[in-house]
């Protein structure tokens, strides 16, 4: 079956140092969306990509579809505490609106 | 705008008991789904209704899992009986355009 894959599992980082998470997908997926989960809270809907190659922004968040539509990446610039989380990639399996989740990167900034 | 409502927050049943789980979606969502994560993991989807209908099911299991969702609003997940790899928090989320929204979970330990 359809697989998503994060790296790396984990990341610390200094506060004001960047971070990126990477997405690849068994698939190719029709887009791809980027969720945010702080400890002990849900998943919150950051973004959605459709089209090959697309690069989207918000604020510090660089969001990036690759052009075969298989791998995705999220880049944070100088990141703050109120980054910490875990973010997770999820694409739909073909065809459906059945969103397969990835393994997630779970960042921890240190002050 | 109310946010997707879940009830209990939290569980704690022996193994061989039966739970049930409570979802409101936010009103005029037409698609509901189940996740169920476990610690460390992504969401993994368990089953999606359209209104009242099931959509995906495929990864439920059906031994022991069941779901409704009468009249296309609230949806109840019911566990019977719970086996000690059922421990995880369930997330409820809806769907509106391409955008899915979660509720708070609740965290079922079965022990």
């Amino acid at each position: 079956g359809q697989q998503v894959m994060q790296i790396p599992q984990y990341q610390h980082v200094q506060e004001g140092e960047d971070f990126t998470t990477y997405c690849n997908s068994s698939t190719t997926l029709s887009n791809i969306q980027w969720y945010k989960q702080r400890p002990g809270g849900h998943p919150v809907f950051l973004i959605q990509l459709v089209k090959s190659g697309e690069v989207k922004k918000q604020k510090r968040l660089t969001f990036q579809f690759g052009e075969a539509k298989k791998n995705s990446s999220l880049h944070i610039t100088a990141t703050q505490t109120t980054d910490v989380g875990t973010y997770f990639c999820a694409g739909p399996a073909s065809g459906t609106y059945k969103y397969i989740f990835g393994t997630g990167t779970r960042l921890k900034v240190l002050a | 705008e109310a946010g997707v409502a879940q009830s209990p927050r939290y569980k704690i049943i022996e193994k061989r008991q039966s739970v049930a789980f409570w979802c409101n979606p936010i009103s005029g969502h037409a698609t509901l789904y189940w996740y169920q994560q476990i610690l460390g993991q992504g969401p993994k989807l368990l089953i999606q209704f359209q209104n009242n209908g099931v959509v995906d099911d495929s990864q439920l299991p059906k031994d022991r899992f069941s779901a409704e969702r009468l009249k296309g609003v609230d949806s109840t997940l019911k566990i019977q009986p719970a086996k000690l790899e059922d421990s995880a928090v369930y997330l409820c989320a809806s769907r509106q355009g391409d955008t899915q929204y979660f509720g708070p979970g609740t965290r079922l330990t079965v022990l």
